[in-house]
């Protein structure tokens, strides 16, 4: 089955550092997500990204968040300044048309 | 925004035996889908069934089957002849009809499978 891989597995950062998290989607898909779970809730949307834009985000996904997708390839989600309560695991996840979305193994991001 | 109701945090079951998840959802919408996924040890979530909101007839994947109330808007996981590898979190989800949007999870069920 093809897969979702993200890198890295786990993240140490510093807090107001910036952070980088990949994801290489499944190629010919078309829609990409990152999602985030903090430790014990649920798992939340960030933002959905398609045609090179964003186009859905959450109200968790602020001014500090960004996405690109920048070698065709890859999909990235920048963190600029880390805060303690970014500390989560995030999932990416990439979809063909249809209904399946396939999910990456996730980053495990800890903010000190 | 649709919402996803997991009413159980935890659940056990022996090793064999069946155990039912619940999950209601809410929403307006006539086309949807729903999902369950599951997420071992390892974190990765990992598709377990999906149901299309048109169809009648509960999905079935396996030992892995669905109980699919629309008009009650419920969709209950059931396992049969549980098996150590599938203790896990289970998470419903909702996504809408068109192609693109966003999933809604659940909570999460913990599932602990007794030997």
């Amino acid at each position: 089955e093809p897969e979702v891989t993200q890198t890295p597995s786990h993240q140490v950062t510093q807090m107001g550092q910036e952070v980088i998290l990949r994801c290489v989607p499944i190629s010919n898909h078309l829609y990409f997500y990152w999602y985030r779970q903090i430790l014990g809730q649920k798992v939340e949307f960030l933002v959905s990204f398609y045609n090179n834009e964003i186009s859905e985000k959450s109200e968790i996904f602020d001014d500090q968040f960004s996405v690109e997708r920048p070698d065709g390839s890859n999909f990235t989600l920048k963190i600029r300044s880390t805060k303690l309560e970014d500390s989560a695991m995030y999932f990416c996840a990439s979809q063909q048309m249809g209904v399946r979305a396939f999910f990456g193994q996730g980053t495990r991001l800890t903010v000190v | 925004a649709q919402t996803v109701t997991q009413s159980q945090p935890e659940m056990s079951v022996q090793e064999a035996e069946t155990v039912t998840l619940s999950c209601t959802y809410d929403t307006s919408e006539s086309d949807y889908y729903l999902f369950w996924y599951k997420q071992p040890p390892s974190r990765q979530m990992i598709l377990v069934i999906r149901q299309e909101a048109y169809k009648q007839q509960n999905a079935t994947e396996n030992r892995f089957s669905v109980n699919f109330q629309k008009a009650a808007k419920s969709f209950s996981l059931k396992i049969s002849d549980s098996q150590l590898g599938d203790a896990a979190m289970y998470f419903c989800a909702y996504r809408s009809g068109n192609t693109g949007n966003q999933f809604y999870f659940g909570t999460g069920t913990s599932l602990t499978v007794i030997p």
